[in-house]
């Protein structure tokens, strides 16, 4: 079956530090591939996304390349901020007629001033 | 405002007493799913429901129930909690279509069963 693993946490920042968090995957198909993040005390919000191999999703000063090769898609920030503070998770859709996801564990980062 | 509520948004319980979280959204989507996390584990969905009257089990789906008599409802009963559905729960829905809609997520729901 499907699956999304993304490397563990917590990762601990200094402000305008870069960020890097690891995903790959393993799917059958093309899936399409996304970030979500949650804040402390808030529900998931998508974060970036892309659906075919080279896409480059990004937001918000971050982002990701869907490498098929490779089956990853690392998330990466040139300089974080405090309040980017918060979990990750990466997860993907191996569509099926609707729009069931797989998530990793996620990563917590944690950004310092 | 598109949202996704969810109620109660803290709940401590005590062993096999019935409770049912509610979830519910205004944006007309067909698709509705419930996850637990939990640390260490990530997102682990229960249930989903294609659209009105369909529902159908995800990964974890054992010890829950679900209905789906209207579109914009879609409810998690726990018949019998036990201490091991200690988690926090969310509830997301999306449009169904041709490719992947984003899914929306609520703002969870803490359990926690003594």
């Amino acid at each position: 079956g499907d699956s999304v693993t993304q490397m563990e946490g917590p990762v601990t920042l200094s402000e305008e530090a870069f960020l890097t968090i690891n995903c790959t995957y393993t799917a059958t198909g093309y899936p399409s591939l996304f970030w979500y993040v949650q804040y402390p005390g808030e529900g998931l919000q998508l974060l970036l996304k892309a659906t075919k191999a080279d896409d480059k999703g990004s937001n918000k000063g971050f982002e990701a390349t869907y490498r098929k090769e490779t089956t990853s898609f690392h998330l990466e920030k040139g300089s974080v901020q405090v309040s980017d503070s918060a979990v990750y998770f990466c997860a993907l859709s191996d569509y099926s007629g609707y729009s069931t996801l797989t998530f990793g564990k996620g990563t917590m980062l944690l950004v310092s001033p | 405002e598109a949202q996704v509520t969810q109620n109660p948004r803290y709940l401590i319980t005590v062993t096999g007493k019935k409770l049912t979280v509610t979830c519910s959204q205004n944006m007309n989507h067909e698709y509705m799913s419930w996850y637990r996390q939990d640390p260490g584990l990530g997102l682990r969905q229960i249930y989903y429901s294609m659209n009105v009257e369909v529902t159908d089990k995800g990964d974890v789906p054992e010890g829950y129930k679900v209905s789906r008599k209207e579109k914009r409802n879609f409810p998690l009963i726990l018949e019998s909690p036990s201490p091991n559905q200690t988690s926090l729960y969310f509830c997301a829905s999306s449009f169904v279509s041709s490719s992947y809609n984003e899914q929306f997520f609520g703002p969870g729901t803490r359990l926690t069963v003594l």
